[in-house]
């Protein structure tokens, strides 16, 4: 079956640019979580999503970042005024519950954004 | 804020040589997972342990919890040139979905 898929694969944006990213999670899967990982690094919680509940907005490095899920699916990460410590690997993941920590979370292969 | 320091952070052995990689925390973890990453691709699911003084074995790779769940380890025997790539730990808090993951350890195994 398919699994999570992530678009664009690569961005190349300049400084203060707005920048958005999508992620469609695997189907029927009610959680989705995105994270940012530096190259070669381990990966930094940025958001989670569950169900119809609020978002757990906690990793946020700024204001600059804000995400949003649209019908329990498609999720887009949408970062403005883009800076070059935005430059990172960008990950999405989903799972079928969430929560409890013991559901595996599948990732997308992730977007490569560099801020110039 | 709960961390995870991960060691070593880059290992390099011959094929047939054994390793361990440690995964250790001061915060208590729900539960504590590892997963495999290949250049351009996300992470995978190798195991997740939930129980204090867990042991779980896949082929060669043998995982532990600590007895407290704060701290976990990962050893591979007789390491193939197929093991190559990026180690993670990541834990759960209690009740949330949201993993706090290790650095990293880049394994790289020479025929």
């Amino acid at each position: 079956g398919a699994g999570v898929s992530q678009s664009p694969s690569n961005k190349v944006t300049e400084k203060g640019k707005d920048v958005e990213l999508r992620c469609d999670p695997i189907s029927g899967h009610t959680a989705l979580y995105w994270y940012r990982q530096s190259l070669g690094q381990g990966l930094e919680f940025l958001i989670y999503f569950q169900g119809n509940s609020a978002p757990d907005k906690s990793g946020l490095p700024s204001d600059r970042f804000s995400a949003e899920r649209t019908g329990g699916s498609v999720s887009t990460l949408t970062i403005q005024r883009t800076q070059q410590e935005d430059s990172a690997v960008y990950l999405c993941a989903s799972s079928l519950r969430g929560g409890g920590g013991t559901d595996t979370q599948y990732f997308g292969p992730g977007t490569r954004l560099t801020v110039l | 804020t709960q961390l995870l320091e991960q060691s070593p952070q880059f290992l390099s052995i011959q094929e047939g040589e054994n390793l361990t990689v440690y995964c250790n925390s001061s915060s208590v973890f729900s539960s504590l997972q590892w997963y495999r990453q290949e250049p351009g691709e996300g992470p995978v699911l190798l195991v997740t342990v939930v129980t204090g003084g867990e042991v779980k074995k896949l082929k060669r790779l043998t995982f532990q919890f600590g007895d407290a769940r704060k701290d976990s380890s990962l050893h591979i025997t007789a390491a193939q040139t197929g093991d190559t790539g990026l180690y993670l730990c990541a834990g759960a808090a209690s009740n949330t979905g949201k993993l706090i993951f290790g650095q990293g350890t880049t394994l790289q195994v020479k025929p």
